[in-house]
């Protein structure tokens, strides 16, 4: 069965630089949803799409911005990268009230 | 706010055995849904269980069950016949289920480790 695909998979980037992550949910999954997640840590709630509309709203810093094109896709922009934001960037998709399925994650690492 | 709290950082169970898991939390809604999910060392998120808060009974799937007590907000997660592959981080989670695409709300995890 087809699963949630993430790109890139590895992103090395320098600070201040700007880094895109790319999603592709589900075939007919509505939903798309962002997290982050530090080593050791519990993934933490970025933001959600449904309907190509913003859905929630996490702790998603204001240097980050997101959105979900009209193939349903979603893409994470992230700029003036800070050390800190070097983790592990899950994507899972789901259907408006179903279970998310996470894809296999992008994994950011700041220098 | 929604919150999640899984009480137990860590624990061992040996091979064949039962453990459990605990989870609680904090909601003033009365529809949701709850869930577990593995993660194990490749990081790969992994649904294992989902609860819907108007059952009554509670999930199965194979060796893993629930134990949902709604009133006392608890969700339990138990472990039978384990195997070495359930080795793993475990992540309870919560999510609306008034609003499409709401956040799942995850607790800090148990990381459970399986010896022979």
């Amino acid at each position: 069965a087809a699963g949630v695909i993430q790109s890139p998979r590895h992103l090395i980037k320098e600070k201040r630089e700007t880094a895109t992550l790319k999603c592709y949910p589900i075939p007919r999954h509505d939903t798309v949803y962002w997290y982050q997640q530090g080593p050791g840590q519990d993934p933490q709630f970025l933001i959600s799409f449904y309907e190509k509309m913003q859905s929630d709203k996490g702790s998603i810093p204001d240097r980050f911005s997101a959105q979900q094109f009209s193939d349903y896709h979603s893409e994470l922009n992230m700029s003036s990268l800070e050390l800190g934001d070097s983790a592990l960037y899950f994507c899972a998709s789901s259907l408006a009230f179903g279970e998310l399925f996470f894809g296999e994650g992008s994994r950011l690492t700041v220098l | 706010a929604q919150t999640v709290t899984q009480s137990q950082p860590e624990m061992s169970v040996q091979e064949a055995e039962t453990v459990t898991l605990s989870c609680t939390y904090d909601t003033s809604e009365s529809d949701y849904y709850l869930f577990w999910y593995k993660q194990p060392p490749s990081r790969q998120m992994i649904l294992v269980i989902r609860q819907e808060a108007y059952k009554q009974q509670n999930a199965t799937e194979n060796r893993f069950s629930v134990n949902f007590q709604k009133a006392a907000k608890s969700f339990s997660l138990k472990i039978s016949d384990s195997q070495l592959g359930d080795a793993a981080m475990y992540f309870c989670a919560y999510r609306s289920a008034y609003q499409a695409g709401t956040a799942l709300i995850f607790g800090k995890g148990t990381t459970l480790s399986v010896s022979s």
